[in-house]
């Protein structure tokens, strides 16, 4: 089992640049999580899909981010533009309804 | 809304001597508890959790937690740590048990001393 696959692992881009973090959950899970990691706020929720279709994303912070999940096996998050207080550690989790949330290694960003 | 407390920041414990991770909780119906650990520049694994049952539950790597309703706490425990035992640790609560979002502590920090 290759766990929750996230690329890239590390990503340093340029305010205003569009950034794009992209998750692979474990085959057979439903839902997906994407959380955000500061050390100012610690873990947060940002959205999670239940059968590739958005449950909550009352965690997003403003509309340069969005979130999709075409298929079952990949999801994307995406910032546009960037902006320095963007920097953090990005993880996806998936479960298969198990009770049980599965987590990615993470993406490291910087944005400049 | 659920929220999660973790008071101590950073613990420093010896090596062979025991553990205790404080975790208080608010939320208002019966919770699913969760204590996940995070060495530096990994993910999260997740060491052990609470959903119904029996309030001790066992984990990985010798590891146990007890849940007390009364106190609202899920503390982490382990007699023993070792080394490899320094890492970042997190306590969690859910409402649908893991099929909804997670919401974390900020996080107990793990230095074992030789």
């Amino acid at each position: 089992d290759a766990g929750v696959i996230q690329s890239p692992r590390h990503e340093v881009t340029e305010m205003g640049q569009e950034v794009t973090l992209r998750c692979k959950p474990i085959s057979g899970h439903n839902s997906l999580f994407w959380y955000r990691q500061t050390m100012m706020r610690g873990l947060e929720l940002l959205i999670y899909f239940n059968n590739n279709v958005p449950i909550d994303d009352s965690g997003m912070p403003e509309d340069r981010f969005s979130a999709k999940m075409p298929n079952a096996s990949f999801s994307t998050l995406k910032i546009q533009p960037s902006e320095p207080r963007d920097s953090a550690v990005y993880f996806c989790a998936s479960t298969a309804d198990s009770l049980l949330q599965f987590f990615g290694p993470g993406t490291r960003l910087t944005v400049l | 809304a659920q929220s999660v407390t973790q008071p101590d920041i950073h613990i420093t414990v010896s090596e062979g001597a025991s553990l205790e991770l404080r975790c208080n909780y608010s939320y208002g119906a019966t919770p699913y508890l969760f204590w996940y650990v995070q060495s530096p520049g990994q993910g999260l694994q997740l060491l052990l959790k609470y959903f119904s049952g029996d309030t001790l539950v066992q984990g990985i790597k010798g590891f146990e937690a007890e849940f007390k309703r009364s106190q609202s706490s899920f503390n982490l425990r382990k007699p023993s740590v070792h080394w490899s035992d320094a890492a970042e640790y997190f306590c969690a609560v859910g409402s649908g048990g893991g099929a909804d979002g997670l919401t974390f502590g900020k996080g107990t920090h793990l230095i074992i001393q030789p």
